[in-house]
């Protein structure tokens, strides 16, 4: 069965501090990952994309990686700041599989001044 | 540019009535979805729409939950009887593409509804 977990199921970090969070899914074949985040009262809005092929994208303080042999993905936010609180949701396309995308559950993030 | 569009944003209702939500997709874009997101479960998909004809519903969880799209800028997620199960936040989410399998979604504010 196609799954993706993530971990921690939530954290606490102080403003300025790094934190990385994971994503491990067994969808194979599969045609992109993606990383949203959502804020609280608020839909999802994404952050990164990576195909099959990729190993690392960037977006600003948030760089995303990837090891398809392992099959993990892994988010990292850099010297954080109150408005990275939120969830982020790891999220695979499997290949061929159009429309039916596979949301993990979430980790929720909390930053501290 | 608008995002999708969702209304109501918050829905109180007691249980047996109707409930219909709304969404306006973002223009252009040929493939809409609908989403329910819960604690216990997260975001599970409803319903799948391409090109406004229904292509997957297996998401709907009973014959009380139905979904209409009758032209590319609007769709409705009626539920009837509500039921305080139901209560949740729903999505509509629209996609420029989905062909190629890499299409973003693009997500409304959500309407938040309570069943009572």
């Amino acid at each position: 069965k196609n799954q993706v977990e993530q971990s921690p199921q939530s954290l606490i970090i102080l403003e300025g501090k790094n934190c990385t969070l994971q994503c491990n899914y067994t969808v194979s074949p599969f045609s992109n990952l993606r990383w949203y985040k959502q804020d609280t009262g608020r839909g999802p809005v994404s952050l990164t994309i990576m195909t099959f092929s990729e190993n690392t994208k960037s977006n600003g303080r948030y760089t995303a990686t990837l090891d398809a042999d392992t099959k993990q993905s892994s988010l990292h936010i850099t010297a954080s700041q109150l408005s990275d609180s939120a969830s982020y949701i790891c999220v695979v396309s499997p290949q061929g599989g159009g429309f039916k995308t596979i949301f993990g559950a979430g980790t929720r993030l909390f930053v501290k001044a | 540019d608008a995002g999708v569009i969702q209304s109501p944003r918050h829905e109180v209702t007691e249980m047996g009535q109707e409930v219909t939500l709304r969404c306006k997709p973002i223009s252009g874009h040929n493939s809409l979805f609908w989403y329910r997101q819960t604690m216990m479960r997260g975001l599970e998909l409803l319903i799948y729409f391409n090109n406004n004809v229904p292509i997957d519903d297996s998401g709907m969880p009973e014959d009380r939950f139905s979904a209409k799209m009758p032209n590319a800028s609007f769709s409705t997620l009626k539920i009837q009887p509500s039921e305080p199960r139901d209560s949740a936040v729903y999505f509509c989410a629209s996609s420029p593409q989905m062909s190629a399998n890499t299409g973003e979604l693009f997500f409304g504010e959500g309407s938040r509804l309570t069943v009572l």
